[in-house]
């Protein structure tokens, strides 16, 4: 399986940028494809997609929303962050399945 | 609007076996996509159980591979998930979603929380 590894925890100040980055065991990426994808959840709540493959913003998503990466090393940026994006937040990698797998989470926070 | 939504006993015993149902409304489930569970145990971590395509193949996590079925009714518009020989550490919030292939879960049921105890 590929194994996703976030830090489990950021603290940002609002109007700050917020960096939580996700590293995975395997190349998640196919030619130019980086099978790489966030969600945002806040407690009580389901996940909601925030970045497909790697760069690209879902629907309806703020454009303070971003995602980079390549190959092992994907990042997701929110700048600048507001109180609105106080949640957890998964990486999700669909290169090899089954299984699909997730990260463990990182939790961001107010400093 | 696509919406999605499990339901289905909140508490299991050990050794019995977990149902849930998803029930599908603002697209056919027949249409197109591949339909997952997913679940969140405490503590956080997530796991993609497996999928039903929209014509009716399965795929399944290795981890679950003897364990778990999904099934469906395409008349109703529903798809579900048996869990069997279920043990306290399946305790956890299960997700219905749809899957779009290289775009992500776009979609999300507001899960159910199910508690594996005697």
């Amino acid at each position: 399986d590929i194994v996703l590894t976030q830090s489990p925890a950021l603290a940002v100040s609002l109007g700050q940028r917020a960096t939580i980055s996700c590293r995975a065991s395997q190349s998640v990426s196919i030619s130019r494809y980086n099978l790489m994808h966030w969600y945002q959840q806040k407690p009580g709540q389901q996940p909601k997609l925030l970045i497909y493959r790697a760069s690209n913003l879902a629907s309806g998503i703020p454009a303070r929303f971003s995602g980079s990466g390549s190959g092992t090393d994907f990042t997701l940026t929110i700048n600048p962050v507001q109180a609105d994006d106080i949640a957890t937040y998964y990486c999700q990698q669909s290169r090899e399945s089954p299984p699909w797998t997730f990260g463990g989470g990182t939790k961001l926070e107010l400093k | 609007e696509i919406q999605l939504q499990e339901s289905g006993p909140g508490l299991v015993k050990p050794s019995q076996s977990l149902s849930l149902t998803c029930s599908v409304t603002g697209y056919t489930i027949t249409s197109g996509y591949d339909w997952s569970w997913i679940r969140k145990f405490p503590g956080n971590k997530m796991e993609w159980m497996g999928y039903i395509s929209n014509s009716g193949s399965t795929n399944y996590n290795p981890s679950l591979k003897i364990r778990i079925s999904i099934t469906r009714d395409t008349s109703k518009n529903q798809f579900f998930l048996q869990l069997n020989s279920v043990t306290t550490e399946d305790t956890a919030t299960y997700y219905c979603a749809r899957w779009v292939e290289q775009l992500g879960f776009a979609y999300w049921g507001q899960g159910t929380l199910v508690t594996v105890s005697s």
